[in-house]
């Protein structure tokens, strides 16, 4: 299977502030690789396919970029709405299994 | 706008079989192109995918699950479902049914059902 390892698993910020959150899958996925959002209670939102498209409708202030192993998910200006725990996602296996990051827990 | 509602019970005993269902509205899940998957979250942790079916009947699960697993599709009501047997307090958590939407670059979880809890417990 193909592990993701998120880092940090969780960081303090502010509103205004700039975040970045990385993903490393355990071998080469290309740009297999999916962002998505949880806020406490509500199920996950995408934000980002393919590495670094915005999925419709999401904020243009959401970011994605990377390939291979290393990827990137960065907010450009925190908004109160934005704290939350984030995942990434690989769908490279096409037999599967799809396999999540830990998950990052932005907190103020 | 695609719509997708879980539904079963909420409590499950040891030993027994957990099943739930799937409601698809606002499309068809006979469309092609996409994957019906089911994912879970215990309280307090993160994402575990467990399973998906193409509406040809093509199934794959999770390695850590297959042997307890089966999801199936009943399209005269637009419905997929999920079956875990031989559960324990390990299998406690909030699922979600998710529909994967295909791309270049592989599937990604496009919609998702609320997600409902299931609690195993005697």
């Amino acid at each position: 299977d193909i592990q993701m390892t998120q880092s940090p698993s969780s960081l303090s910020a502010s509103v205004g502030d700039r975040v970045t959150i990385t993903c490393r899958a355990s071998q080469s996925i290309s740009k297999y690789l999916h962002w998505y959002q949880q806020r406490p209670g509500t199920a996950p939102k995408l934000l980002i396919y393919a590495a670094s498209t915005l999925q419709s409708g999401v904020p243009s202030r959401f970011s994605g970029s990377g390939s291979g192993t290393d990827f990137s998910l960065t907010i450009s200006s925190l908004q109160p709405e934005d704290f939350a725990t984030y995942y990434c996602q690989q769908s490279f296996s096409s037999q599967g299994p799809w396999t999540f990051g830990q998950g990052t827990k932005v907190e103020i | 706008q695609v719509q997708l509602q879980e539904s079963g019970p909420g409590l499950v005993k040891p030993s027994q079989t957990l099943s739930l269902t799937c409601t698809v509205s606002g499309g068809s899940i006979n469309s092609g192109g996409y994957y019906w998957s089911w994912i879970r979250q215990p309280a307090g942790k993160g994402l575990e995918w467990i399973g998906r079916m193409y509406i040809s009947g093509t199934t794959n699960y999770s390695p850590s699950l297959e042997s307890r697993v089966t999801i199936s599709v009943d399209t005269s009501k637009n419905q997929f479902s999920l079956k875990v047997t031989s559960v324990t307090a390990a299998d406690t958590a909030v699922y979600y049914c998710v529909r994967a939407r295909g791309s270049y670059y592989g599937y990604y979880f496009d919609y998702w059902g609320q997600g409902t809890l299931v609690t195993v417990s005697s």
